[in-house]
């Protein structure tokens, strides 16, 4: 499959615990996005690589999120001390350099549960 | 600030029947807008995909129009299917801050035979 890859598809953690998720995306992409999506909204951008460089990252982003794209090819979101505000489905998606037509791929996202 | 809302926030459609769903944004300035599917539990997957010349784009039974003057666009499925439930993401992309994606709320279809 040569599409976007986010691992894991569901995690479920107590409050206050640590997790990462994991997301590779189309090889030759060089623009990553987060985003989040609570039940029945849409997804809320959260931050975008260009490459291994954070370019923005959204307000939504607190003090326990960070992100990283160590070598401009995967990326990590962590979130730290979790509550049960962050349960949500968090997704990955890649394009190549911006242009006016450019399409985003997006993978089939981390399901995040805070128990 | 960018926005995009979209209506309705649901309808129930029968097998065979069409319906529009709607769009209207004030992201500037303006590169391109696309319509998603999304299917429960899953990420978002295009259908089209407009730029700012761009009025009509059709994909199979979905055509997409857009009026960039009045900034709105609207989805039109034909002869809709049980596989078109889902929902469906109108999505603005902005010339300036990387091409951000701005995500509206989505319209979720039911269709029942």
């Amino acid at each position: 499959d040569t599409g976007v890859s986010q691992d894991p598809r569901h995690k479920i953690t107590k409050r206050g615990q640590n997790v990462t998720f994991r997301c590779d995306p189309i090889s030759e992409h060089n623009r990553l996005y987060w985003y989040r999506q609570t039940l029945g909204q849409g997804p809320e951008f959260l931050t975008y690589f260009q490459n291994e460089a954070q370019l923005e990252k959204s307000r939504l982003l607190s003090d326990r999120f960070s992100a990283e794209r160590p070598k401009g090819s995967f990326s990590t979101l962590e979130i730290q001390r979790t509550e049960q505000g962050d349960s949500a489905m968090y997704l990955c998606a890649s394009s190549p350099q911006a242009g006016v037509g450019t399409e985003a791929f997006f993978g089939q996202g981390t399901r995040l549960t805070v128990v | 600030k960018n926005q995009v809302e979209q209506s309705p926030q649901s309808l129930i459609i029968l097998e065979g029947k069409n319906c529009t769903l709607q769009c209207n944004y004030t992201v500037s300035p303006f590169s391109n807008l696309r319509w998603y599917k999304q299917d429960t539990g899953r990420g978002p997957v295009s259908l089209t995909i407009m730029t700012f010349s761009e009025n009509t784009k059709s994909n199979g039974r979905y055509t997409a129009t857009l009026d960039a003057d009045t900034k709105q666009s609207s989805l039109h499925i034909t002869a809709s299917q049980l596989s078109d439930s889902a929902s469906y993401i109108c999505v603005v992309s902005a010339k300036a801050a990387g091409n951000k994606l701005t995500f509206g709320g989505g319209t979720r279809v039911l269709v029942k035979p």
